[in-house]
């Protein structure tokens, strides 16, 4: 089944403990993008790639990491949370054969930063 | 900068109702459109996506949408709502100058009464 998956689904943590949230996709995807969620803002990418090793920021990059070494899989990381974090996470994923094509979210991540 | 406007936040309407949701983005340029729904507790799941040709794209669940490049918008319709079509609905706007930059609306919630 082609699917995004995302672990934790939930995670309630501390400020400052370093996390991972990760991501992974089965349908070698390309394009991989986080994005938070927020009441009354809508979805705010944080981070995207276009491909392995190539990452870009998005609107709100502060205080997140990524990196992509495989195709399939494109961890989130906070080094250092801060209860301003606590949001809903999705990761999401598509292909860009034929032009940039629809996404395919992850069941997505609630975090509470303490 | 460019952004996506839903003015929309809420709406509410009775089952067998119309429906248009308002979508504006300020961008110049081609863009891809997309109209993405979000059931309670659920993730993102694409409801249908314009790119080029026929202005108006019909998707899944009887919505469909209009692109009208004049005015910068791309508002979601459906001629008859019925009660599990309460959800989310977030429009989002690829730039093609860019092809990875994806902004998203700030939501439109639906409420329908039963």
């Amino acid at each position: 089944e082609a699917q995004v998956t995302q672990n934790p689904r939930y995670l309630i943590t501390v400020t400052g403990k370093k996390l991972t949230v990760t991501c992974s996709q089965n349908m070698n995807h390309e394009y991989m993008s986080w994005y938070r969620q927020d009441p009354g803002l809508g979805l705010r990418q944080i981070y995207y790639s276009m491909n392995v090793e190539v990452t870009d920021k998005g609107d709100v990059p502060e205080g997140y990491k990524v990196s992509r070494k495989e195709k399939r899989n494109f961890p989130l990381i906070l080094e250092s949370p801060s209860p301003n974090q606590t949001s809903l996470y999705f990761c999401a994923s598509s292909s860009l054969a034929g032009g940039h094509n629809e996404q395919f979210f992850g069941p997505g991540t609630r975090l509470t930063v303490l | 900068a460019q952004s996506v406007s839903q003015h929309n936040h809420h709406v509410i309407l009775s089952e067998a109702a119309s429906l248009e949701l308002g979508c504006n983005y300020s961008y110049g340029g081609t863009v891809n459109l997309f109209w993405y729904v979000q059931y309670p507790g659920q993730h993102l799941q694409l409801l249908l996506k314009y790119f080029s040709g026929d202005p108006l794209v019909k998707g899944i669940k009887g919505f469909e949408a209009e692109f009208i490049k004049s005015k910068f918008s791309f508002n979601l319709r459906k001629p008859s709502v019925q009660w599990s079509d309460t959800a989310e609905y977030f429009c989002a706007v690829i730039l093609y100058s860019s092809a990875s930059k994806i902004i998203f609306g700030s939501g439109t919630r639906l409420s329908i009464r039963p």
